[in-house]
């Protein structure tokens, strides 16, 4: 079994829905927790970082972290064609991250 | 400021041959890390760098790979002998601290062995 696991998808929704992403982890030593957003040939992009448990917003993007769960999601609210990406989770106790699969997203006008 | 970059964006080269992929990572970050990413899978640890001493080699897959940065600043990632199957996009990261989080990524260097 994966330490992270991320359901791969792929995601297909109408331009404005609310996108709800989520990775599952096995490892309680993980304390930071991020999520990057990756285009076609292009390198992951940081998205959004958290730390401890709870809920972290920046703008049309939310983080939730429950750690007693081992569970994190991240939700895109009115979401738009140029969201159409790979989402990809990523936690680490000290140094190395370990990603999960990725999901991928396809938002159509 | 600029970002993480990397060189060359794409690599071809032929079974047995000797390889260098090259990272500059953001200006006074200290930490810098080396991922690997096959097609459709989240990009694998290989290596991180906190200066010039590396912290963490533990995913590297063989003695044919090994990376340095001599300086605390640009890393090369070396492969010899390369295999069709270190195929990949291989990826480096830099980060302000060396605790994990907030690891900028470049854009990637995209090696194919023939």
């Amino acid at each position: 079994q994966k330490e992270v696991e991320q359901d791969p998808g792929p995601l297909s929704v109408p331009e404005g829905a609310i996108v709800s992403l989520n990775c599952t982890y096995s490892n309680s030593a993980f304390q930071y927790f991020m999520w990057y957003r990756q285009y076609s040939r292009k390198g992951p992009e940081l998205l959004m970082y958290t730390y401890s448990s709870g809920n972290k917003e920046d703008g049309r993007f939310t983080a939730q972290v429950d750690k007693s769960s081992k569970y994190i999601s991240l939700f895109i609210r009115d979401s738009q064609p140029s969201d159409s990406a790979t989402y990809l989770c990523a936690m680490t106790s000290y140094g190395k991250l370990t990603f999960g699969q990725g999901t991928i997203l396809t938002v159509h006008p | 400021g600029a970002g993480v970059s990397q060189t060359p964006s794409n690599k071809v080269t032929e079974k047995g041959k000797y390889v260098e992929l090259r990272c500059d990572p953001i200006s006074g970050h200290t930490a810098l890390y080396w991922y690997r990413q096959s097609l459709g899978q989240g990009p694998e640890f290989l290596i991180y760098f906190q200066g010039t001493g590396a912290a963490d080699d533990s995913g590297l897959p063989n003695d044919r790979f090994f990376a340095v940065r001599p300086e605390g600043s640009v890393s090369t990632l070396k492969i010899q002998r390369t295999e069709r199957g270190d195929s990949a996009v291989y990826l480096c990261a830099s980060s302000p601290t060396g605790t994990g989080g907030e690891q900028y990524f470049g854009p990637g260097t995209r090696l194919t062995v023939t």
